[in-house]
């Protein structure tokens, strides 16, 4: 069983940038895909974008200026940041295994973590 | 405003039957991508349900299925319980867009 555990700072400053890893374990991080998921409180699901062990990524369009993921398959972790953060990015950020194509899903989830955007 | 679209809340007796519809569009669901469904406990991370419309993981109860037809899928829990009092979450695959995209979620209230 895949286990994946999100870490970083709880809150971020208006126009700095969030940082996070996403620590895997069970697996291999090797010929997988790993994504980075949101959810506002009270709100849905958003996809932020998804890195393949290679390093290969695809961001959701809505965020690509802002957004920039990076792997270490050595390490068995990857990263996420969000730079010149607003209000608007106040959620819980959640890693996830997957999807593996255009039409595949999220394996396994993070348990999240609480990002507040606030000066 | 969700690519696709959701009821925000539906509720059933114990026992009974209910179904949560996702209804998408000629770029995602129409366009023959697959729908998964996730289901999310208060407090918790999503947890996959359902995938490639109806195939449930290891551990998921028969009683949670999923269809899709056209621009649009469901999904069905029968023999409502207790603990199934959750949020219920879709997602496909859009091209317009390029990328994923989930529903906006459905809350089931177990009477």
């Amino acid at each position: 069983q895949v286990q994946l555990q999100e870490s970083g700072p709880g809150l971020a400053k208006p126009s700095e940038t969030l940082s996070l890893t996403c620590s895997v374990s069970g697996a291999s991080m090797s010929s997988s895909y790993w994504s980075w998921i949101r959810q506002p409180a009270g709100k849905g699901l958003e996809w932020i974008g998804r890195i393949y062990s290679s390093g290969n990524t695809n961001y959701n369009p809505s965020l690509k200026s802002r957004v920039t993921m990076s792997v270490d398959t050595s390490k068995n972790h990857f990263s996420l940041k969000v730079s010149s953060v607003t209000a608007a990015d106040t959620a819980v950020y959640y890693c996830a295994r997957g999807p593996s194509y255009s039409g595949g899903w999220f394996d396994d989830w993070g348990q999240g973590t609480l990002v507040t955007v606030s000066s | 405003q969700s690519v696709l679209t959701q009821p925000p809340s539906v509720s059933g007796a114990p026992g009974q039957r209910v179904t949560i519809s996702c209804t998408g569009s000629n770029s995602n669901i129409g366009a023959g991508f697959d729908v998964h469904w996730y289901q999310q406990l208060p407090g918790t991370a999503p947890k996959l349900l359902i995938y490639v419309n109806n195939n449930r993981p290891s551990g998921v109860p028969d009683r949670f299925s999923g269809s899709k037809s056209g621009t649009s899928a469901s999904l069905a829990i029968t023999g409502l319980q207790a603990e199934d009092e959750a949020e219920y979450y879709c997602q496909s695959y859009d091209s317009s867009l390029s990328g994923w995209v989930f529903g906006g979620g459905t809350k089931l209230t177990v009477l």
